[in-house]
């Protein structure tokens, strides 16, 4: 079993729409977490922390529960630009980071 | 502020040869890290520099692997003979503080062994 895991998608949805991804994490020492976006043959890019108390960046909510080791992503009002690859991290402390396969979002106008 | 930058960004290379990765990261930044994304699976992280020590190298493959920061500036990685399972995305990320929410990536240098 990977210790991160995410549905690999595709994810295809109409401009205007609003899609979750989910990711689950096996180790439950993990202590930090965050989404990345990945654009086709591109770097990773930071899309946000995530945090327990749940945080918002505009379109984006992220959430987090311990319990059950369960990492969300919501993005509302989709883009055309909003098309890519969401990784979700996962952070066992210290520096080493652990990657999801991502799972891939196309927008459609 | 120029970005992480790493060369060359693309290498084809024949199984048994060498190759030699370049990774610039940001000024400044103290922490260096290699990670590596083979086709279809995720981004695996390999090593972590702090200025010229090795933290951790716990994701390193295999001995045909080998990574240095002289200097605590910029990084090489080299594959040592090349085998056709090395083929993929090699990136680099830097940051300046600790913890992976400060990482900046390189665009990566994209690796085929034939």
């Amino acid at each position: 079993r990977k210790e991160v895991e995410q549905d690999p998608g595709p994810f295809n949805v109409p401009e205007g729409a609003t899609v979750a991804f989910n990711c689950t994490y096996s180790n439950s020492a993990s202590q930090s977490f965050f989404w990345y976006r990945q654009d086709c043959r591109k770097e990773p890019k930071l899309l946000m922390s995530v945090y327990s108390s749940g945080n918002e960046d505009g379109r984006f909510t992220a959430q987090l529960n311990r319990a059950s080791q369960y990492i969300s992503l919501l993005i509302r009002d989709s883009k055309l630009s909003d098309s890519a690859t969401y990784l979700c991290v996962v952070g066992r402390g210290g520096f080493k980071t652990i990657f999801g396969a991502g799972t891939r979002l196309f927008v459609k106008a | 502020e120029a970005g992480v930058t790493q060369f060359p960004s693309h290498s084809v290379i024949e199984k048994g040869q060498t190759v030699t990765l370049r990774c610039d990261p940001i000024s400044g930044h103290d922490n260096l890290y290699w990670y590596r994304r083979v086709m279809g699976k995720e981004i695996k992280f390999l090593l972590h520099f702090v200025k010229e020590s090795k933290q951790d190298e716990s994701g390193m493959p295999n001995n045909r692997f080998l990574a240095e920061r002289t200097g605590g500036t910029y990084s090489t990685l080299k594959v040592q003979p090349a085998e056709l399972e090395d083929s993929g995305v090699y990136f680099c990320a830097s940051s300046r503080d600790r913890g992976p929410e400060t990482q900046y990536f390189g665009p990566g240098t994209r690796l085929l062994v034939l």
